[in-house]
């Protein structure tokens, strides 16, 4: 059974970066997609990167200039790196595993982390 | 980019059947798909390809597709069911979701 758990700081100083780590457990993080979704305070998802198991990253256009992703494959951990934060990024942010489809394209989200909490505040 | 539209809430008596769309362009020419977010935790992925549930989602969850919109088909509708619905879609450039529906069961 694949699970998730994302970890971050919690607590992020406005003009700073946030970076947060997704481990994987029960599954090999090479060979799958991974996107990160965040939730702001009281409302929907947004969707902020995709990064394939071909190494294709594609991002947000409102987040791509400050949005960087990569994978560990030898701590089988995903993560995210988000520069020069305001409190506009104060939001819950999930990972998750995608299932991939081509010819007919497909891609969903089939398990996702718990969820860690993120406040830009000083 | 481009958007998916899903009525903000949705209110249904228990047993009743609940209808919730999702409408937008490209929907004709992209799969959909339907997450359940409970209050306080994370989506959970209920169909997927427009009609298939996911594995071990009840019977009483389906989809169902018709131009450029997609439904989500809630039947017998427990108290349970109260949460956030949200639909996504995209290409292989983007992953878009719509704007949520929160069900409400009287």
């Amino acid at each position: 059974q694949v699970q998730l758990q994302e970890s971050g700081p919690g607590l992020v100083q406005p003009s700073e970066t946030l970076s947060l780590t997704c481990t994987v457990s029960g599954a090999s993080i090479s060979g799958s997609s991974w996107t990160w979704i965040r939730q702001p305070p009281g409302k929907g998802l947004e969707w902020v990167v995709t990064r394939y198991y071909t190494g294709n990253t594609k991002y947000n256009p409102s987040l791509k200039s400050r949005v960087t992703t990569s994978v560990d494959t030898s701590q089988n951990q995903i993560s995210l790196n988000l520069i020069s934060v305001t409190a506009a990024d104060t939001a819950v942010y999930y990972c998750a595993r995608g299932k991939l489809g081509m010819n007919p394209f497909y891609y969903y989200m089939a398990v996702w982390g718990k969820g860690t909490t993120v406040t830009v505040s000083s | 980019s481009y958007e998916l539209t899903q009525p903000p809430s949705l209110s249904v008596s228990p047993g009743q059947t609940a209808r919730i769309t999702c409408s937008g362009d490209a929907l004709p020419r992209q799969n959909a798909y339907w997450y359940q977010q409970m209050p306080g935790q994370a989506p959970l992925l209920l169909i997927y390809k427009d009609t298939t549930r996911a594995s071990g989602i009840p019977e009483r969850f389906s989809g169902s597709s018709s131009g450029t919109t997609v439904t989500l088909i809630i039947s017998e509708v427990q108290p349970v069911d109260e949460a956030d619905y949200y639909c996504q879609s995209g290409d292989s450039d983007s992953v878009v979701f719509g704007g949520g529906t929160k069900l409400t069961v009287l």
